[in-house]
């Protein structure tokens, strides 16, 4: 099945760095892609979603510039957290739709655990 | 409000026996509806999908029903393994009219717990 990868899959960084978290569909083209928050003992939440060559479309609540998303091409999507603090520790999780009109399955990556100390 | 509910928080069920997940949903414009299994700090994995075109979808051992009336969802698991206990979410989502599905509305999940 298709593939989708996260780099790095652990980071930890000092309050007030930004982290970029990188998002890849590695056997398929990924129209879009979204990215997903969880705290713990809570479900996925959905931050924005991420259509190639445009703008990212931000969920109610989520801050655009917090959390930067670039979707360059059709096989990656970049999610940099700005300014980071101690409050943006969670597990981000991106997921990538290949065309439609072939699947309809959305691939997760395995997520990326965020430590901000 | 929440659009996507999973009631039971935990479920625990023998090994060989059958598992039964259930989900409610709000929204009657969900026409797309997926299940997902997701071990701790792993990101989700895919199990099973059904469109509202239908009412029930089987891959091997496990089966989805989807009830449109009682806007209802149910994953079976048979027969019940060891590997299977994980927590389960049920996702539902939107087509729109250009052929693809928006974001997904997740519920909250259940724990299963396969006892030997």
């Amino acid at each position: 099945g298709a593939v989708v990868s996260q780099h790095p899959s652990w980071v930890i960084c000092k309050s007030g760095t930004s982290v970029k978290i990188e998002c890849r569909s590695l056997d398929f083209q990924a129209t879009t892609m979204f990215w997903y928050r969880q705290f713990p003992k809570q479900s996925l939440m959905l931050m924005a979603t991420s259509n190639e060559g445009s703008k990212a479309t931000y969920e109610q609540g989520v801050e655009k510039d917090k959390f930067l998303i670039n979707h360059a091409s059709l096989t990656l999507s970049t999610l940099t957290v700005t300014s980071a603090h101690p409050e943006d520790s969670s597990f981000y999780i991106c997921s990538a739709i290949g065309d439609w009109r072939t699947g309809e399955t959305q691939y997760f990556g395995p997520g990326t655990r965020l430590l901000v100390l | 409000d929440q659009q996507v509910k999973q009631n039971s928080p935990s479920l625990s069920v023998q090994e060989g026996r059958i598992s039964i997940l259930n989900c409610d949903y709000t929204n009657s414009m969900f026409d797309y509806f997926l299940w997902y299994k997701k071990y701790p700090a792993e990101g989700p994995t895919f199990l099973i999908s059904i469109s509202s075109i239908k009412d029930k979808n089987e891959d091997g051992r496990f089966t989805v029903f989807l009830n449109k009336s009682a806007k209802h969802l149910s994953l079976h698991i048979v027969p019940s393994q060891p590997g299977d206990s994980a927590v389960y979410f049920c996702a539902a989502s939107l087509t729109y009219s250009g052929g693809g599905a928006d974001g997904l509305t997740f519920g909250k999940g259940t724990h299963l717990i396969i006892q030997p």
